[in-house]
C-alpha cells in the first residue's frame, strides 16, 4: 500500500522558535497533500491543502503567515510553525491522495509538537 | 458547512460481541465516505471507502453502510477482538472546489475487553 512518512515524529521546543515538519510520499507521487491538526480528545481538523508548485489553500481561521506550507516536489510537503507558542502544541498529521480526489487518502504517522 | 457526529463517543464491550458505530452528517452532497481507525498517538489507517453511489462495503469482519439521503453511515464490527480497540473516525468527502475535503467526525473510542 501507499506509504506516507513524517519527520520528526516528536518535537519539543521553546516558545518563539520555528518548527519544520516534513511529509513525504514514499512510493507514489502526490500532487495534493493535506495538513491536519488534532488537539487532545478531539477530531482531526483540516488546516490547509498543499498543492505541488502552487500556493497552499488554507481553511478559515488558519493563519497562513503562522503556518507556512511548501510543496516543492511531488513527494514532499513541509509545514513550518513559525514563532511557536504553547497553544500551538498539538498533533499534526499529513495525508496524500494516491490518485486524486475521491480516492483513499493515506495518512502519515503524525508529529507531536510540544511548545514550552 | 459539513458537520459530522459520531455516536457513541465511547464504547466498551467484551470480546466476541458484534457492535455498531454510528456516523451522521449534515451535508448529503458528498463524494464518498471513509472510515478510519486511529491508535493512540498514531496516524490514521483507512478501513473502508464507500462511494456516494454505493450502499455498503465489506472488508473482513467490517461492514460499512451508507444512506446518503438521510446523512447516515454505520460501521458494523463482527466478533470483536481486543486488537480492535482504537478510535474509529468517519469522514465524508465533500466537494471543495479544485480539491475535495475530508471532514472528520468526533470519533468513537472502542475498548474490547478480553
Amino acid at each position: 500500500g501507499a506509504v506516507v512518512s513524517q519527520h520528526p515524529s516528536r518535537v519539543i521546543c521553546k516558545s518563539g522558535t520555528s518548527v519544520k515538519i516534513e511529509c513525504r510520499s514514499l512510493d507514489f507521487q502526490a500532487t495534493t497533500m493535506f495538513w491536519y491538526r488534532q488537539f487532545p480528545k478531539q477530531s482531526l481538523m483540516l488546516m490547509a491543502t498543499s498543492n505541488e508548485g502552487s500556493k497552499a489553500t488554507y481553511e478559515q481561521g488558519v493563519e497562513k503567515d503562522k503556518f507556512l506550507i511548501n510543496h516543492a516536489s511531488l513527494t514532499l510537503s513541509t509545514l513550518t510553525v513559525t514563532s511557536a507558542h504553547p497553544e500551538d502544541s498539538s498533533f499534526y498529521i499529513c495525508s496524500a491522495n494516491l490518485a486524486g480526489p475521491g480516492e483513499t487518502q493515506y495518512f502519515g504517522p503524525g508529529t507531536r509538537l510540544l511548545v514550552l | 458547512k459539513q458537520e459530522v457526529t459520531q455516536i457513541p463517543a465511547a464504547l466498551s464491550v467484551p470480546e466476541g460481541e458484534n457492535l455498531v458505530l454510528n456516523c451522521s452528517f449534515t451535508d448529503s452532497a458528498i463524494y464518498n465516505l471513509q472510515w478510519f481507525r486511529q491508535d493512540p498517538g498514531k496516524g490514521l489507517t483507512s478501513l473502508l471507502l464507500i462511494q456516494s453511489s454505493q450502499r455498503e462495503q465489506t472488508s473482513g469482519r467490517l461492514n460499512a453502510s451508507l444512506d446518503k439521503s438521510s446523512g447516515r453511515s454505520t460501521l458494523y464490527i463482527a466478533a470483536s477482538q481486543p486488537g480492535d480497540s482504537a478510535t474509529y473516525l468517519c469522514a465524508p468527502e465533500n466537494y471543495g472546489g479544485a480539491t475535495n475535503k475530508l471532514i472528520f467526525g468526533t470519533g468513537t473510542l472502542l475498548a474490547v475487553q478480553p
